[in-house]
């Protein structure tokens, strides 16, 4: 057990509809990444907050906006879905933005698939 | 460009006998960890291994070796005593301190251990 939370573990939905992907990391880690994985595109980096603060942003789509609340928790949000957005999404954690050889912890993901 | 480049799409190894999964990466970044990854079929992703930048030994953890060769910015996982719980995805990842310590992926080997 990686220690981080990702609820729902299965989301079915359709089109043109809004998600919300939450995530609790691991205790004591304040940097939180959202990850994509579909078939064609492997695991994309989506954005990074570290103690509620946006810190980099990858390949998301304006559709997409996510959150890092007081409490470390972190929501990421699917607008207007698409049939193409059905993947699955992580949530990962680690204690700091740096490297310092500490690994990202993965949850067990959300599989979303958009029909 | 391809920060992290996994070479073998699939890889079949006997069970008991040792398997290396190859990875190059590249960074300007003096200060970077590499990572390995398992996903089985289950969906999560675990962390099996780490070699930092600065590390001047090959890690081990158990079962797992990464053989680093920093010139050759090469970091290949060996797996010694394949067991048929090894067949799985396996993907190989950079953390960079000046990228905000966001792991980047490569598309991943997947192996099958036959008994």
């Amino acid at each position: 057990d990686s220690g981080v939370t990702q609820t729902p573990k299965h989301l079915i939905t359709a089109t043109g509809q809004r998600v919300t992907l939450r995530c609790s990391p691991r205790s004591g880690d304040l940097s939180v990444y959202w990850y994509q994985q579909s078939l064609d595109q492997g695991l994309q980096f989506l954005i990074q907050y570290y103690n509620g603060e946006e810190r980099a942003k990858g390949n998301i789509l304006e559709r997409f906006s996510a959150q890092q609340f007081p409490d470390l928790h972190s929501e990421l949000n699917l607008s207007s879905l698409e049939l193409g957005d059905s993947a699955l999404y992580f949530c990962a954690s680690s204690p700091t933005h740096r490297v310092n050889g500490s690994p990202l912890h993965f949850g067990n993901g959300t599989r979303l698939t958009v029909t | 460009a391809q920060k992290i480049t996994q070479t073998q799409p699939g890889m079949f190894v006997q069970e008991k006998e040792a398997v290396t999964l190859d990875c190059t990466y590249d960074t300007s970044d003096p200060s970077y960890g590499l990572f390995w990854y398992k996903q089985p079929s289950s969906g999560e992703m675990i962390f099996l291994i780490y070699q930092g930048s600065y590390d001047q030994q090959n890690a081990t953890e158990g079962r797992y070796s990464l053989n680093f060769q920093k010139a050759r910015k090469s970091a290949n996982l060996v797996i010694s005593a394949s067991q048929l719980g090894d067949s799985a995805m396996y993907f190989c990842a950079m953390r960079e301190n000046t990228n905000a310590g966001k792991s980047t992926f490569g598309d991943g080997t997947t192996l099958t251990v036959k008994p």
